[in-house]
C-alpha cells in the first residue's frame, strides 16, 4: 500500500454540485493531515488542516478517520474557480521529515 | 504573510553544466526544503534542512546537492546537469512550531 494514495481524476463536476474525495494513508501513527490545492502551473498552497473532531471552512469540509485511515475533503455548491489540483499531505511521524505528498486529485468545474 | 522566494521562475541549461537554485523565506523558518515535481509522480522531496549548515537527504537526493549558510536561504545545485533533471524544483520552508509548508513559485528547469 502506497503511504499517501489519491485517486487522481480528473474529476469532472457541474458547477454547484458537491464534490467528495478521499485520501487513504498507510501509517496508523501518522500524526497530522492537511489539504493543499495547487493551481495549474502555481505552487502548493494550504487549504485547510485536518482534526480529528473534522473542520469546516466556508463550503469546505475536511474529515479524518483515523480507524480506517482515510481523510476526506467535501466542496459544496462548486466554483468554477475551485477547478484545481488538490493534494492530501500527512505528517507519519511529525517533524520536518515526516511529511508526505499525495499526488494529488484533479478536478474540475464545468460551467 | 510568509513569503518564499525562488531566484528564476524559467532556466534552461545545457548537459554538464553545474546549476543553482536559490531559495529565500522571510519568517525565520527553521526547516527548508526542496522538491521536484514531475506529471504522474507528484512532489518528491529531494533534501531537506532543520538548521543552518544542517542538511538531510530526502527520496530522491542523487544528483544533486544543497548548501543553507543562512537561516533565509536554501540553496539546490546540481553539479552535472542531466536531461532527466528536468522538472518544476519547489522550495518550501516551514517553522513556528506547526507542521504548515510555505511554498515558493516553483523554478521550470530545462536540461537540453
Amino acid at each position: 500500500r502506497k503511504e499517501v494514495e489519491q485517486d487522481p481524476g480528473p474529476f469532472n463536476v457541474p458547477e454547484g454540485a458537491t464534490v467528495a474525495f478521499n485520501c487513504t494513508y498507510s501509517n496508523s501513527a501518522s500524526q497530522s493531515f492537511f489539504w493543499y490545492r495547487q493551481d495549474c502551473r502555481k505552487e502548493p498552497k494550504l487549504l485547510m488542516s485536518v482534526y480529528s473532531s473534522g473542520n469546516e471552512d466556508g463550503r469546505f469540509t475536511a474529515q479524518l478517520n483515523r480507524a480506517s485511515q482515510y481523510i476526506s475533503l467535501l466542496i459544496r455548491d462548486s466554483k468554477l474557480s475551485d477547478s484545481a489540483t488538490y493534494l492530501c499531505v500527512v505528517n507519519k511521524r511529525g517533524g520536518a521529515d515526516g511529511l508526505t505528498f499525495g499526488k494529488g486529485t484533479h478536478l474540475i468545474i464545468q460551467p | 504573510d510568509v513569503k518564499v522566494t525562488q531566484s528564476s521562475r524559467y532556466l534552461v541549461k545545457r548537459t554538464g553544466e553545474k546549476v543553482f537554485l536559490e531559495c529565500v523565506q522571510d519568517m525565520d523558518h527553521e526547516n527548508m526544503f526542496w522538491y521536484r515535481q514531475d506529471p504522474g509522480l507528484g512532489l518528491r522531496l529531494i533534501y531537506f534542512s532543520y538548521d543552518v549548515k544542517m542538511k538531510e537527504k530526502g527520496d530522491i537526493p542523487e544528483g544533486y546537492s544543497v548548501s543553507r549558510e543562512k537561516k533565509e536561504r536554501f540553496s539546490l545545485i546540481l553539479e552535472s546537469a542531466s536531461t532527466n533533471q528536468t522538472s518544476m524544483y519547489l522550495c518550501a520552508s516551514m517553522g513556528g512550531g506547526t507542521d504548515t509548508q510555505y511554498f515558493g513559485p516553483g523554478t521550470r528547469l530545462t536540461v537540453l
